[in-house]
């Protein structure tokens, strides 16, 4: 089946501005992750629903930060006010949600952003 | 609190030698561990993971990790490297259900 897939692929903004990134999650899963990777670096975690729990937003780097998932599908993560540290790829991940520790996370193909 | 490290920025191996790329975590209660590899300009791919049981996991393309829980490793290893097994591989770890702590990655360079 279709795996996780992410919105734009790409994307240049200016200093200031808001973006806004978008993921599809693999059909059925109920957990959706999102993680941010600098240049030369590894990922971070940035924030983490499941179901229809209250997600754990524990790695959002600042309140400029925010997400929403609508039920267990899309999820989108805003940035407001970009700054150039912001530039990075954006990378969303799904996981069937059973709440079995180790369970596999599916990557998407990230959004590049990129913050002028 | 969790974490993990990548000791090696880069390893480098001949096509057709063994390679190993290394992982140490740290930890409180059991470790669930993660190999995943990034091809240029690609999202993650799974490669194995360490839940319980057996300490050698095999995974995908002939990749496998051995989880040394005394020397709190869990270092990657396939015993004939590729040129296309060129690629950019991180280690993760989990505790329980939920966001993955990964390490820095290490750039593996197979030449023919």
């Amino acid at each position: 089946g279709a795996g996780v897939s992410q919105s734009p692929s790409n994307k240049v903004t200016e200093k200031g501005k808001d973006v806004e990134l978008r993921c599809d999650p693999i059909s059925g899963h109920t957990a959706l992750y999102w993680y941010r990777q600098r240049l030369g670096q590894g990922l971070e975690f940035l924030i983490y629903f499941q179901g229809n729990s209250a997600p754990d937003k524990s790695g959002l780097p600042s309140d400029r930060f925010s997400a929403e998932r609508t039920g267990e599908s899309v999820s989108t993560l805003t940035i407001q006010r970009t700054q150039q540290e912001d530039s990075a790829v954006y990378l969303c991940a799904s996981s069937f949600g059973s709440s079995r520790a180790g369970e596999t996370q599916y990557f998407g193909p990230g959004t590049r952003l990129l913050v002028l | 609190a969790q974490s993990v490290a990548q000791p090696e920025d880069q390893v480098n191996v001949a096509e057709g030698n063994p390679l190993t790329v290394k992982c140490t975590y740290s930890v409180s209660g059991n470790p669930y561990l993660f190999w995943y590899v990034q091809y240029p300009n690609r999202g993650l791919q799974f490669l194995l993971k360490y839940i319980t049981g057996d300490n050698l996991v095999k995974g995908s393309y002939g990749f496998e990790a051995e989880f040394n829980k005394s020397q709190t490793s869990f270092h990657l290893k396939k015993p004939s490297a590729l040129v296309s097994d060129s690629a950019l591989y991180f280690c993760a770890v989990s505790n329980q259900g939920g966001k993955l702590i990964f390490g820095q990655g290490t750039e593996l360079s197979v030449k023919p």
